[in-house]
């Protein structure tokens, strides 16, 4: 059983430009979360898909926005790319909305 | 306590010792605490996801325990080996914000052989 999977694994942006990330969930789970994780610091929550709709928003500005799709995979995509968004972003799905989240191993994004 | 909160920050002891870390968070709105391991390079594992207070889990030499009232969790390792060695994080689940996970930022173990 395939477990999270996110592509691509690293990837290097420039300021201003736009970016895609991709996450397939575990078998059998519909919900997926995604996380930031800066240089030093906890993974920081960024949103909630459910039924393709995002059912749950962390702190992060509108240029980070998301897609669930109907097999459940999803997208999250950073627009107007800045420095500070170079970060490890992880993706996790789970069975429900408050049950244990897997995690995936992560895209590194680097914004030059 | 606003935030999630773990120390220490990192830890570095030798194989065969006897460790623990501690989480500390608001204990309003609480729902659950979740444990997880991130090895290096790898995906964060979950450990333990505890709900209530006074709770216990184990898994092999790796226990944690709980106490939503003062709103604390600690985990502890027996017998530290150095696959051991890796980043705790413990995960904040509270009742009015979903299935939002407030982490805090790690422990990192490091076990010599």
């Amino acid at each position: 059983d395939a477990g999270v999977t996110q592509s691509p694994t690293h990837l290097i942006k420039t300021r201003g430009q736009q970016v895609t990330l991709r996450c397939s969930p575990k078998s059998g789970h519909d919900t997926v979360s995604w996380y930031q994780q800066a240089l030093g610091q906890g993974p920081q929550f960024i949103f909630q898909y459910y039924e393709e709709e995002e059912r749950q928003r962390g702190n992060f500005p509108d240029r980070f926005s998301g897609h669930q799709f109907p097999n459940y995979s999803s997208e999250l995509n950073v627009n107007a790319l800045l420095l500070g968004d170079s970060a490890l972003y992880l993706c996790a799905s789970s069975l429900a909305e408050r049950d244990t989240q897997y995690f995936g191993p992560g895209t590194r994004l680097t914004v030059l | 306590i606003l935030n999630v909160e773990q120390s220490p920050q990192s830890l570095h002891v030798q194989e065969g010792d006897s460790t623990n870390f501690t989480c500390s968070f608001p204990s309003s709105n609480f729902y659950a605490l979740h444990w997880y391991r991130w090895e290096t390079a790898k995906s964060p594992e979950a450990l333990f996801v505890m709900t209530l207070n006074g709770d216990e889990k184990k898994k092999g030499r790796i226990s944690a325990t709980l106490n939503t009232k003062e709103g604390y969790s600690y985990l502890y390792i027996k017998g530290s080996q150095p696959e051991d060695s890796a980043t705790y994080l413990c995960a904040l689940l509270r009742y009015n914000q979903g299935g939002k996970l407030i982490f805090g930022q790690g422990t990192e173990l490091s076990v010599k052989p």
